[in-house]
């Protein structure tokens, strides 16, 4: 099975801070990563899939690269409701595999 | 609007099964794949498996090979996710997820686009 290993576990920021969270792959996963994004007691929210791709509605402050066995997802200026845990996901093979999760808090 | 609506809470016994639906409305079933996603409390997400809502064929993960079967009734826009044997490790929120997709330079990229609510099943005697 392919193992994703998310960098931070955790990351205490401020709104207006840019926030970066890396996802490493155990073998190379070309672009087929997905993030999600996940509000306490909610369901994820894909936010970018295909590594860099901006998923239709999400805001332009969040963006995605990386591609091979590093991915890594940015927040350029943080929101109050970007104060969540966020997920990366593979969809490059079985079974789909997903990171343990970075959870923002407020700092 | 489409979404996906799961069937209520469960308390099962160990050793028992159970059968969580997640109806479709806003799109038809059968145009897409149907993800089964687990979160056992204060974990990660731990993917299930996947039904093709049009020719029903399935694949799950190994971990749960024997176990889970996932189904669907097209006439009634849903799908369906067994899970037997159950055991106290299965205490967890159940989703499921639509499967949707992008051409990307030649290459199909899916990703789950829209989530079921959850629907909680604790296994405990």
């Amino acid at each position: 099975d392919i193992q994703l290993t998310q960098s931070p576990s955790f990351l205490s920021a401020s709104v207006g801070d840019r926030v970066t969270i890396t996802c490493r792959a155990s073998q190379d996963i070309a672009n087929d990563v997905a993030w999600y994004q996940q509000n306490t007691g909610k369901a994820p929210k894909v936010l970018i899939y295909a590594a860099s791709r901006l998923q239709t509605g999400v805001p332009s402050r969040f963006s995605g690269s990386g591609s091979g066995t590093e991915f890594t997802l940015t927040i350029s200026s943080l929101q109050p409701e970007d104060f969540a845990t966020y997920y990366c996901h593979q969809a490059h093979s079985y079974p789909r595999t997903f990171g343990q999760g970075t959870k923002v808090e407020v700092k | 609007q489409v979404q996906l609506v799961q069937s209520g809470a469960e308390v099962k016994r160990p050793g028992a099964s159970v059968k969580v639906s997640c109806k479709a409305s806003g799109y038809s079933l059968a145009g897409h794949a149907l993800h089964w996603v687990r979160q056992a409390p204060g974990q990660s997400l731990e993917w299930m498996g996947w039904i093709n809502g049009g020719n029903g064929n399935t694949k799950c993960s190994q971990k749960f090979q024997g176990r889970v079967t996932f189904s669907r009734d097209t006439g009634a826009n849903t799908a369906y996710m067994e899970l037997s044997s159950l055991r106290s490790e299965d205490t967890a929120l159940y989703y499921c997820a639509r499967d949707n997709n992008d051409l990307l330079n030649g290459l199909l990229v899916d990703f789950m686009d829209v989530w079921g609510e959850g629907t909680t099943v604790t296994v405990s005697s």
